[in-house]
Parts: structure tokens; C-alpha cells; sequence
């Protein structure tokens, strides 16, 4: 398997732009998060689905931020509008809903950079 | 807020020697896990405990959980050069399978 997808990998933008993200899961994983990270805040949990069904999103910052997924094999994040303290590596994790199988198996992550 | 508190937030050691880091939790857990972070990628899962155990073995690796003192450590013995990451722990609680992941320790391994 070809492990969490995601892209694009690094982003530039400008303030007020419209940023998407995007997360192809592993095959067979139910569950889908997404996850910022910061030097400041650390790694914070945004958002995550189950079965593509938002399960909890109190982590998402403001209402300029938005997630979907729209089947079981891609998600996206959007930022609408961007700002420079959105600036942060976003990560996309999935992972299976089997018995004893806890783990989440982390995307490479795409750096966000907003000028 | 951070569910996990790593100490030390920093370790610089040398190749061969064993580092140790420390978690803290605050509620009580379904199960820990330890995740490892290279520089610039995505995060590595490790090992997992559940709140039944107390300790658990791979490799190198050992961990610990004492759920008294809301606690873990990771142990990771002849450490390599290899080793320099960040690592992290994690918890699951209640029901579902949301991670909450601690502040990390940035373990430095010089030759």
C-alpha cells in the first residue's frame, strides 16, 4: 500500500487566497483526521471522520476552515480565507476501526505558508 | 489543552548510550502510544500499551505505564544516530478513536 496521499506537499499563498488541501486514506481505513502542527501549539487534532462522517471538529479553528469527504478514499481541508497564522504543517492520518488496532498511520504532511 | 506533558523536552545523547522519556497524562486512558516524528516528515507509530499493561517490548524499545501516576516512559537501549527525532506520546480516551498527542522530547543522538 502506497500509505496516506497527500497533497500538495508545500503551498504558497497570499493572505485572502483560498487554500485546499487534500488526503487520500489507506485503502480499508475507516477513520480520517486531520491535524495541525505548529511550534507554538504543537500537534492539534482539527478534525476526524468515521465511515466519512465528521465525528468531531472542535478542534477546528474558525469557521474559515472546512472539511470534507465526500467518499471513503478522499478527504479535503479548506481555508477560505487564508491568513499568515494559518501558516503550519497540516497532516492527514488514517487509520482502521478493527479490533485492537488503535494506530494512525500519518500522510507526509503538506507546509502551508501564507504571505 | 494537551492531554500528554513529555519530559525532557529536549535529550542530546551519545551513540550507544539509552534514553529515556517520560509522559504524563491527566484523565484515564483506553491505551498509550508512543510515535516518532523525523524532521520535516509525518509522524511514525511505535508501540502501544493498553491501560491493562504495564509494560511492553519491540526491538529496542520498551515501554512502561503505571496508570496510578498517570505516567509512561519510552526506553530505547544502544541508541543509533538514527534515533534523532522527536517522539510523542499519545492517548485514547472514552469511547472512538481520537488521539491526543503530547508536547513531544526532542531526543538528539551524536556520534
Amino acid at each position: 500500500d502506497a500509505g496516506v496521499i497527500q497533497s500538495p506537499r508545500h503551498e504558497v499563498t497570499e493572505m485572502g487566497q483560498e487554500v485546499t488541501l487534500r488526503c487520500k486514506p489507506i485503502s480499508g481505513h475507516n477513520s480520517l483526521f486531520w491535524y495541525r502542527q505548529t511550534m507554538m501549539r504543537g500537534l492539534e487534532l482539527l478534525i476526524y471522520f468515521n465511515n466519512n462522517v465528521p465525528i468531531d471538529d472542535s478542534g477546528m479553528p474558525e469557521d474559515r476552515f472546512s472539511a470534507k469527504m465526500p467518499n471513503a478514499s478522499f478527504s479535503t481541508l479548506k481555508i477560505q480565507p487564508s491568513e499568515p497564522r494559518d501558516s503550519a504543517v497540516y497532516f492527514c492520518a488514517s487509520s482502521s476501526d478493527r479490533p485492537d488496532t488503535d494506530t494512525q498511520y500519518f500522510g507526509p504532511g503538506t507546509r502551508l505558508t501564507v504571505l | 489543552s494537551q492531554q500528554g506533558e513529555e519530559d525532557p523536552q529536549a535529550l542530546s545523547i551519545q551513540e550507544g548510550e539509552n534514553a529515556t522519556m517520560n509522559c504524563s497524562y491527566k484523565t484515564s486512558i483506553n491505551n498509550l502510544q508512543w510515535y516518532r516524528q523525523n524532521s520535516g516528515r509525518g509522524l511514525v507509530h511505535l508501540i502501544l500499551i493498553r491501560s491493562n499493561e504495564r509494560e511492553k517490548h519491540s526491538g529496542r524499545l520498551r515501554v512502561t505505564l503505571d496508570t496510578s501516576k498517570k505516567s509512561s516512559s519510552l526506553l530505547i537501549t544502544a541508541s543509533r544516530a538514527a534515533d534523532t527525532a522527536s517522539y510523542f506520546c499519545a492517548t485514547i480516551t472514552g469511547g472512538g478513536n481520537k488521539l491526543t498527542f503530547g508536547t513531544g522530547t526532542q531526543l538528539k543522538v551524536e556520534l
